[in-house]
């Protein structure tokens, strides 16, 4: 099925340790963004890409980094994690432009760090 | 700053009853906003996008509009059922190629059976 693919859907770490969490999408989205979302403070933008090579921060850009080697994939890695940065974790992609097309999410990866 | 609300946080609603969700926005120059349903533990299921040319769309039982220059979108559900608590949350995209959408906080709507 076309859409955004999310995994893992749950993770759990230890307070320093490192993972990627991985995004691909198979719409031939251009744009491609991370949120996490968090109780009372909504859904907050981490990183985004206009294309493969480009990418930009968002309002929660620290202690992630990502890249973009591919239109499809988009994997967000978390360098050191901190309890901080327990939250769920949503991929999402859109057409390129200035409007006109809807926004794409997935599921979502629900990560604890202990 | 671009900003989205949504008022109230939570609404109770016997079944059958038909219903409204209010989201404001600041920026009147709003290009589309994307009405998302989250269901405890999932994803967002996009409901209805309206551009801001439109004032209007529905699917089924839902009816959603877009007023620019009040800076308000509304969500209709009619004859509410158990089956549409969940909760909802608007998003407004404001434009450009770097674009992004801004959240409001959601309703979180439970219908009483």
């Amino acid at each position: 099925n076309a859409g955004v693919t999310q995994t893992p859907k749950f993770q759990v770490l230890k307070t320093g340790q490192s993972m990627t969490l991985q995004c691909a999408q198979d719409m031939n989205h251009e744009y491609m963004s991370w949120y996490r979302q968090d109780p009372g403070m909504g859904l907050r933008l981490i990183h985004y890409s206009v294309g493969a090579g480009i990418t930009d921060q968002g309002e929660v850009p620290n202690g992630y980094n990502v890249s973009r080697s591919t239109t499809e994939d988009f994997p967000l890695r978390l360098l050191s994690a901190a309890p901080s940065q327990t939250s769920v974790y949503f991929c999402a992609s859109r057409l390129s432009g200035t409007g006109g097309h809807g926004y794409t999410f997935g599921s979502g990866t629900r990560l604890t760090v202990v | 700053k671009q900003e989205v609300t949504q008022i109230p946080a939570a609404l109770s609603v016997p079944e059958g009853e038909n219903l409204v969700l209010n989201c404001s926005f600041t920026d009147s120059a709003i290009y589309n906003l994307q009405w998302f349903r989250q269901d405890p533990g999932k994803g967002l299921t996009s409901l209805l996008l309206i551009q801001s040319s439109q004032r209007e769309q529905t699917s089924g039982r839902l009816n959603a509009s877009l007023d620019k220059s009040s800076g308000r979108s509304t969500l209709y559900i009619a004859a509410s059922q158990p089956g549409d608590s969940a909760t909802y949350l608007c998003a407004g995209f404001f434009g450009g190629s770097q674009g992004n959408l801004i959240f409001g906080k959601g309703t979180k709507l439970s219908v009483k059976p």
